[in-house]
């Protein structure tokens, strides 16, 4: 198994532009979460899905946050407009209900918004 | 979830025991203590988990006390790959709950 895959690892972009990062979650898995990192922050939860429905989204920080999961093996997290404090990593994990609850998490991509 | 206590920083030597504690006075009956580790520039990864027995795998030993208030952590022969970020997390293990990070331990292991 590749594990769980974000995509782009490394994005560079300009305040004011939109911003949209993807994750495709361990096959099987049935739940996802998006996290975002930053040094002053720490690990932080955005939103989860489980059955590609969002449970829990109070972790989003502003209406420029949006993230979908059209179907099991996708998921996006799109930033619109982006500022530079929305530089940081962000993460995407994805797990299967029942086995402990066993977090897998993606490589990352990292966010420069200048 | 019930808050977690651990030191912000441990050296240890490499080929000797890492024992990283962790205090949870407020756990819940029904809460599980988990271990993820966070190397450099990865995503975390899963260690290990128990409810309140003692638990092994290939990568580490969980050591829960009998009132369940504390937990440690045993990397066997702890080599210089083990440097990392430790997070010990307790949480239900309900469906599709998330995992509350806190700031970890920063683990270094020393040659």
């Amino acid at each position: 198994d590749a594990g769980v895959i974000q995509s782009p690892r490394h994005e560079v972009t300009e305040m004011g532009q939109e911003v949209t990062l993807r994750c495709k979650p361990i096959s099987g898995h049935n739940s996802l979460f998006w996290y975002r990192q930053t040094m002053m922050r720490g690990l932080e939860l955005l939103i989860y899905f489980n059955n590609n429905v969002p449970i829990d989204d109070s972790g989003m920080p502003e209406d420029r946050f949006s993230a979908k999961m059209p179907n099991a093996s996708f998921s996006t997290l799109k930033i619109q407009p982006s500022e530079p404090r929305d530089s940081a990593v962000y993460f995407c994990a994805s797990s299967l209900s029942g086995r402990g609850g066993e977090q897998f998490f993606g490589p990352g991509t990292r966010l420069t918004v200048l | 979830d019930a808050k977690t206590t651990q030191p912000p920083s441990m050296d240890c030597a490499e080929g000797r025991a890492a024992n990283l504690p962790c205090n949870h006075s407020t756990i819940s009956g029904n809460e599980y203590v988990y271990w993820y580790r966070q190397i450099h520039s990865q995503g975390p990864q899963y260690i290990i988990h128990g409810l309140k027995n003692n638990e092994t795998n290939e990568m580490a030993s969980l050591i829960i006390t009998e009132d369940r208030k504390s937990s440690t952590l045993i990397l066997p022969h702890a080599t210089l790959r083990d440097t990392a970020v430790y997070y010990c997390i307790v949480r239900v293990e309900a469906y599709g709950q998330n995992f509350v990070f806190g700031p970890g331990t920063r683990l270094s292991v020393l040659p």
